[in-house]
């Protein structure tokens, strides 16, 4: 199972928008809706940001939101904030029953 | 406060064994499906393993496939990760998760234990 496919980094100002990309294929992003993300700061464990491609857990802001299409999921975070900076991870159900990550994104607040 | 906490992790010789364990607290640990994530040193993260709650249906990915065991103790809110034939590159921090089979979501992650494969 290959990893799904995100940009190495992405980057903004304090304020801006950046989305982050995930592709994969019909057997895990495009054929189901369970595509999760994951934020993970320096030195610490991941943490669940979005689930079911589009839903937030209680205490995530609002500014980050996910959508899809096709074999394709984003994460955009709106109105970036310093405290944004970290590596971010999207995952996905595949059709083997198994899971599968992404090749992570650094998000740099400029 | 749901909690995970694993423990076990160290240093082992190429093609040497270890056992990993995760201690389960503030939920009903029978009631949840349970995984292992690994993350390699600078490296992203992987998906090793998951155990659903009779210990029915247990996957692996492909890379720690007839080398890693994943069981669970219900009595006792543990997992476990037995694993055998350590390589070079299964050198990596382990972490516990767990999963939502109706969501399909890591949560919560437990502080991950390091496990260094190396002669």
């Amino acid at each position: 199972q290959s990893a799904l496919t995100q940009p190495p980094s992405v980057s903004g100002s304090p304020g801006q928008s950046v989305t982050i990309s995930c592709t994969g294929t019909s057997n895990d992003v495009g054929g189901y809706n369970r595509v999760c993300w994951y934020q993970q700061s320096p030195g610490t464990a991941p943490k669940l940001l979005i689930y079911e491609v589009t839903n937030r857990p209680s205490g995530v802001p609002d500014r980050f939101s996910g959508s899809t299409s096709g074999n394709t999921a984003s994460l955009t975070i709106s109105g970036l904030q310093a405290e944004d900076e970290a590596d971010y991870y999207c995952s996905s159900h595949t059709s083997r029953g198994t899971y599968v990550f992404g090749t992570g994104t650094k998000v740099t607040v400029l | 406060e749901v909690q995970l906490v694993e423990s076990g992790g160290g240093l082992v010789k190429p093609g040497g064994s270890l056992r990993l364990s995760c201690a389960a607290s503030g939920f009903i640990f029978s009631d949840y499906r349970m995984d292992w994530v690994r993350q390699a040193p600078g490296k992203g993260l992987e998906w090793v393993s998951s155990i659903d709650r009779p210990s029915t249906y247990i996957y692996y990915a492909d890379s720690v496939k007839g080398r890693f065991t994943t069981s669970r103790d219900n009595a006792q809110n543990s997992l476990f990760l037995h694993m055998n034939s350590l390589r070079v590159e299964d050198t990596a921090v382990y972490y516990c998760v767990r999963e939502s089979f109706l969501y399909n979501w890591f949560d919560p992650w437990g502080q991950g234990v390091l496990v260094t494969v190396s002669s």
